[in-house]
């Protein structure tokens, strides 16, 4: 079945530094994928999405590339801040219009000023 | 700026009591899902409807935990009787899109003792 692979956190980083979360996937055909951000306390918001190989989804200075040859979806920010300390989470739908989300096991990632 | 809301945000219970958590899905949004979130199990799908025919409950304990929704505009998840691990955080999201992602209200967070 449909699975996704996440970078296994937490990952501690310094404001303004570069982040990467790395995420992989095995799916069928051409997936949608996607990208939530949960804040504490808070319920899952959609970060950005991708719908088609090479399409990137961008929002909030975070931006991932759909790549169908390294089946991989990795979230990257050039310069983070406190306020993006948060869990992320990787997940997919499948192809044939069911709504279904497939989520990795989240990252936990704190920004340290 | 259409929201899925729920209702309570916060409950607390003995062990034994009945249960009932509602969910308002964005209007026009055609599927429903409801989800738990715990530290030790993560997030898990327990249930979800299109077009509000249930069409997957498999994620869901059978003898106690029930789903509805009785009209467009509401869903139901009704735990009878809760037990203490059944705390967690139960979200509900909705979509119309396998593309378009899903969108989380803000969960209850419910409290057994």
């Amino acid at each position: 079945g449909d699975s996704v692979t996440q970078m296994e956190g937490p990952v501690t980083l310094s404001e303004e530094a570069f982040l990467t979360i790395n995420c992989t996937y095995t799916a069928t055909g051409y997936p949608s994928l996607f990208w939530y951000v949960q804040y504490p306390g808070e319920g899952l918001q959609l970060l950005l999405k991708a719908t088609k190989a090479d399409d990137k989804g961008s929002n909030k200075g975070f931006e991932a590339t759909y790549r169908k040859e390294t089946t991989s979806f990795h979230l990257e920010k050039g310069s983070v801040q406190v306020s993006d300390s948060a869990v992320y989470f990787c997940a997919l739908t499948g192809e044939g219009g069911a709504q279904k989300l497939v989520f990795g096991q989240g990252t936990r990632l704190t920004i340290n000023p | 700026d259409a929201r899925v809301t729920q209702t309570p945000r916060d409950k607390v219970t003995e062990m034994g009591q009945e249960v009932t958590m509602r969910c308002q899905p964005i209007l026009g949004h055609n599927t429903v899902f409801w989800y738990r979130q715990t530290m030790m199990q993560g997030l898990e799908l327990l249930a979800y409807f299109r077009n509000r025919a249930p069409l997957d409950d498999s994620g869901m304990p059978k003898d106690r935990f029930s789903a509805e929704m009785p009209d467009a505009t509401l869903a139901t998840l009704k735990i009878q009787p809760s037990e203490p691990r059944d705390s967690a955080v139960y979200f509900c999201a909705s979509g119309s899109d396998s593309r378009a992602g899903q969108y989380f209200g803000p969960g209850t967070r419910l409290t057994v003792t």
